[in-house]
């Protein structure tokens, strides 16, 4: 089955710097790589997605890459902001098999003001 | 995206009791989920549930441990049962997310203490 590896485990930066989170997986045939961010005491919610027929979606100071070939992918976030402090989680999913998502180990980003 | 409505929010049990959580959804589903986020931890599916036939459960998770109802498409209950201080952990549902690719939406959680 799916293996979805997730770096660092935490993330420590400044207020306006950039974070990258980096995740990589292992079933080539996954095509849907959404991200998560949970804050505390929350359930976790969807903040950007990819496909596999996509290398790089933006969404605002929010950007994910996808390298199918090395089969991992990046969430990218400019311009940091203290609201951003949250724990991070990437996942990999067969499209067709909805209960099929395997998520990694999550990521705790505090963003320092 | 769905809303979900996930009860209770939190709940301390003693060991040896069962704690039944509920899940309401806004719109009609086809799957519901149910994940297991043990503290400091990722998240793990427990199982999923379709309207109108058994759960599906994960490896290491069973049905008389983790009961699963799901009696029509907008709700949902897992009953955690027989409790041990093991089972502490938050719980969560979730459900697709049409109009948002295949993404989840995931309810706000259950944290649980079992003591």
């Amino acid at each position: 089955g799916e293996n979805v590896e997730q770096h660092p485990s935490t993330l420590s930066v400044q207020e306006g710097d950039s974070a990258v989170i980096k995740c990589t997986y292992s079933d080539s045939a996954s095509n849907y790589f959404p991200w998560y961010k949970q804050e505390l005491g929350k359930g976790p919610q969807l903040i950007i997605d990819i496909r596999s027929n996509v290398g790089e979606k933006k969404d605002q100071r929010i950007a994910v890459t996808l390298n199918k070939t090395a089969k991992h992918f990046s969430l990218h976030i400019t311009e940091t902001q203290p609201e951003d402090s949250a724990v991070y989680f990437c996942a990999a999913m067969r499209g067709t098999n909805n209960n099929d998502m395997r998520f990694g180990a999550g990521t705790r980003l505090t963003v320092k003001p | 995206s769905a809303v979900i409505s996930q009860k209770p929010s939190r709940d301390i049990c003693q060991r040896g009791t069962s704690l039944t959580i509920q899940c309401q959804v806004d719109s009609q589903v086809t799957m519901m989920f149910w994940y297991r986020q043990q503290p400091g931890q990722s998240l793990t599916l427990i199982a999923t549930a379709n309207q109108g036939s058994e759960a599906t459960y994960e490896s290491g998770f069973v049905i008389d441990k983790f009961p699963i109802s799901r009696p029509n498409l907008t709700f949902s209950t897992l009953t955690v049962s027989n409790m041990s201080p093991e089972d502490s952990s938050i719980y969560l549902c979730s459900v697709e997310s049409p109009g948002r690719g295949d993404g989840y939406t995931f309810g706000s959680g259950t944290r649980l203490t079992v003591v």
